[in-house]
């Protein structure tokens, strides 16, 4: 049921360019991707809904394919500070109403100079 | 935007005791989630909890072992009872702000996590 993103690491050096994969085995509403750094909490990126809308803070940008139910993130000219691990995040039905956020099994992400 | 105060930051247990955890919000929100997190690995959610009804837990997870309250729309609570080695982890909650509806369409916004170590 949790997401599988791919791959479980990644080393790039500063300005290289990185794409993230995320993989669901059930159908997709809506898509988030997350950044940890270590000894933080998860900092949201972006949102992707049915329908090609995107919400994000950053210039990070993202693809999501309703019917593979698979999401991409594209980190462009990396910077040290893209360094953390990166979760995507499906929404799921709850019982009784609402959704909740299942995360995938993460990608660990080093930018070094 | 919703900004959350967890208590305690960090915490060493003695095994069999139990530990609560508070969580916080400045703001009234609909659904407030329980995740943990073992060192290395994805977050895992424990359960939701919506106020006014039973909190609903996650396979594998139980409410003699991590009851729930939920007593307003802006705070919740998590109890590791019984604590073994095994509950040493980073517990998180984490909020989807109120009038989003039934889907959150939106970020979801973290405490900044209890570390439980139990020895």
């Amino acid at each position: 049921q949790q997401p599988v993103q791919s791959p479980q690491a990644v080393i790039l050096r500063e300005g290289e360019d990185a794409v993230i994969n995320c993989s669901s085995s059930k159908a997709l509403y809506s898509v988030h991707w997350y950044r940890q750094k270590h000894g933080e909490a998860p900092v949201f990126l972006m949102i992707l809904l049915k329908g090609g809308e995107q919400k994000g803070h950053e210039k990070i940008s993202a693809s999501f394919n309703e019917k593979k139910q698979q999401s991409s993130l594209y980190l462009t000219a990396s910077q040290l500070s893209y360094s953390g691990t990166y979760f995507c995040g499906t929404e799921i039905g709850i019982t009784g109403g609402g959704n909740k956020l299942t995360f995938g099994t993460g990608t660990q992400l080093k930018v070094e100079l | 935007s919703a900004v959350i105060s967890q208590k305690p930051s960090r915490d060493i247990c003695q095994r069999g005791t139990s530990l609560t955890i508070q969580c916080q919000v400045d703001s009234q929100v609909t659904m407030m989630f329980w995740y943990r997190q073992q060192p290395g690995q994805s977050l895992t959610l424990i359960a939701t909890a919506n106020q006014g009804s039973e909190a609903t837990y996650e396979s594998g997870f139980v409410i003699d072992k991590f009851p729930i309250s939920r007593p307003n729309l802006t705070f919740s609570t998590l109890t590791v009872s019984n604590m073994s080695p095994e509950d040493s982890s980073i517990y998180l909650c984490s909020v989807a702000p109120l009038g989003r509806g039934q889907d959150m369409n939106t970020e979801a916004f973290f405490g900044q996590g209890t570390r439980l170590t139990v020895v």
